[in-house]
């Protein structure tokens, strides 16, 4: 069975700064998906960034890049120049390709900006 | 285009009683999938309907159970209600007919039972 975890409950930064969510994963499966969701105060999961397992070069969205790390089954988010709408909870979330639309995720993130 | 529609956003129930939940997938989307989320045991999947079969299925009793109408809306039934079952339903579409596309979710629908 597939796991996801996050090992951060908390994090905390001052606006402007760099930070780095982790997050580990268990599969056998050789292709998959992996996804970063945040989670505003207001509930609504939004897609971050994904990564496709088959692809070796990092994702990356604006101020949002990932560290894919397929051997150590790793998958990190950098955020750079952090800005208050960016506090939220983040998530760490596998999919596999055997599972058809099945979302995996992790416990979360709870990210505070600081001004 | 208009996003995925949960609704109510919120409902307060009995122990024992039922409830039906209902989420309306962005148009043109087939696959619904529905998640549960607790403080204590987080995201956990319920069920996903693609064209209206049930496709995949997480480890939930029988009292949860859901449908998907010919134009993709899903319903999700909690039948026997118990105080357990207080959380944040989400909902998520998806184009689903190739794998990996992306899940789009609605804001929840907010169940706490009495």
């Amino acid at each position: 069975a597939q796991t996801v975890t996050q090992s951060q409950p908390e994090m905390s930064v001052q606006e402007a700064e760099t930070v780095t969510l982790s997050c580990t994963y268990d599969t056998s499966e050789n292709n998959y998906y992996l996804f970063w969701y945040k989670q505003p105060p207001s509930r609504q999961m939004i897609l971050v960034i994904r990564q496709e397992a088959y692809k070796q070069q990092n994702a990356t969205e604006n101020r949002f890049s990932v560290n894919f790390q397929k051997a150590a089954k790793s998958f990190s988010l950098k955020i750079s120049d952090s800005q208050l709408g960016d506090t939220a909870m983040y998530f760490c979330a596998f999919r596999g390709y055997s599972s058809a639309s099945k979302i995996i995720f992790g416990s979360g993130t709870r990210l505070s900006i600081r001004p | 285009k208009a996003g995925v529609t949960q609704t109510p956003r919120y409902l307060i129930k009995t122990r024992g009683q039922q409830v039906t939940l209902s989420c309306s997938p962005i148009s043109g989307h087939r696959s619904v999938s529905w998640y549960q989320q607790t403080p204590g045991q987080g995201l956990q999947f319920l069920f996903e309907y693609f064209s209206e079969t049930q496709r995949n299925k997480g480890n939930f009793p029988g009292r949860f159970s859901g449908r998907q109408f010919s134009n993709s809306r899903s319903e999700m039934n909690v039948s026997t209600l118990e105080l357990g079952d207080s959380a944040l339903y989400l909902c998520a579409s998806s184009f689903a007919d190739i794998q990996g596309t992306e899940a789009f979710f609605g804001q929840g629908t907010r169940l706490t039972v009495v």
